[in-house]
């Protein structure tokens, strides 16, 4: 069965200093990976995936993500954190070898509070 | 590009009454996904259909909900009748294409209280 965790219920970071958000992931197979952000009473905006290749992927506004095999991590990071980038994250995960009831899990979300 | 439509985007009912929700998804786009979000959790998925077959119930409570996807483009939700604990957001997504690997673009929601 595929899960997703996210330790942390909340992450604290001063503006323009490094972010990290933690995800790890449980899959039988091949993981796909996802990060999404959601702002207050909107849905969720996809922001990066891992699908095959390089470990580190990027995605929208300036975020990225280091896919760790042996750790089986998905770690979302910034590298010079905004105020606005204050909201709720949400890692996901599904199952490479697909079929009709192959589904995205998602973590139960981390939020994240820039001060500034 | 418009992104996916959700009516309406809040609700208050009373308990036991009917209660419907409508998606418009992506244009072009053939996946379309219901889930629902609990507070404080992430979104479950309730519903996804290929055009317009199901391919993936399993986790529809089918003695109140219902769903339906004609002509494979706009999607309704239903619940008959409400419960208390289906307070909760209801999210649409549509995706381009059935592979696993593709991402999933989701509207605003539906928020349902029951009272």
């Amino acid at each position: 069965a595929q899960s997703v965790a996210q330790p942390e219920d909340q992450v604290n970071v001063a503006e323009g200093n490094p972010l990290t958000v933690k995800c790890t992931y449980s899959v039988s197979g091949n993981p796909y990976l996802f990060w999404y952000v959601q702002y207050p009473n909107r849905g969720l905006q996809f922001l990066l995936k891992y699908i095959t290749g390089d470990n580190l992927v990027k995605g929208s506004y300036g975020f990225e993500a280091e896919f760790n095999k042996s750790q089986t991590s998905f770690h979302l990071k910034k590298p010079s954190a905004l105020v606005s980038d204050s909201a709720l994250y949400f890692c996901a995960v599904r199952d490479a070898r697909g079929g009709a009831t192959n589904k995205l899990i998602f973590g139960t979300g981390t939020l994240l509070a820039v001060q500034p | 590009e418009a992104g996916v439509v959700q009516s309406p985007r809040y609700k208050i009912i009373e308990k036991k009454q009917p209660v419907a929700f409508w998606c418009n998804p992506i244009s072009g786009h053939n996946t379309l996904y219901w889930y629902l979000q609990n507070l404080g959790q992430g979104p479950e998925l309730l519903i996804r259909y290929e055009n317009e077959e199901a391919v993936d119930d399993s986790q529809l409570p089918k003695d109140r909900f219902s769903a339906e996807r004609l002509k494979g483009v706009d999607s309704t939700l239903k619940i008959q009748p409400a419960e208390l604990g289906d307070s909760a957001v209801y999210l649409c997504a549509s995706s381009l294409g059935q592979g696993a690997r593709n991402e999933q673009f989701f509207g605003p929601g539906t928020r349902l209280t029951v009272l």
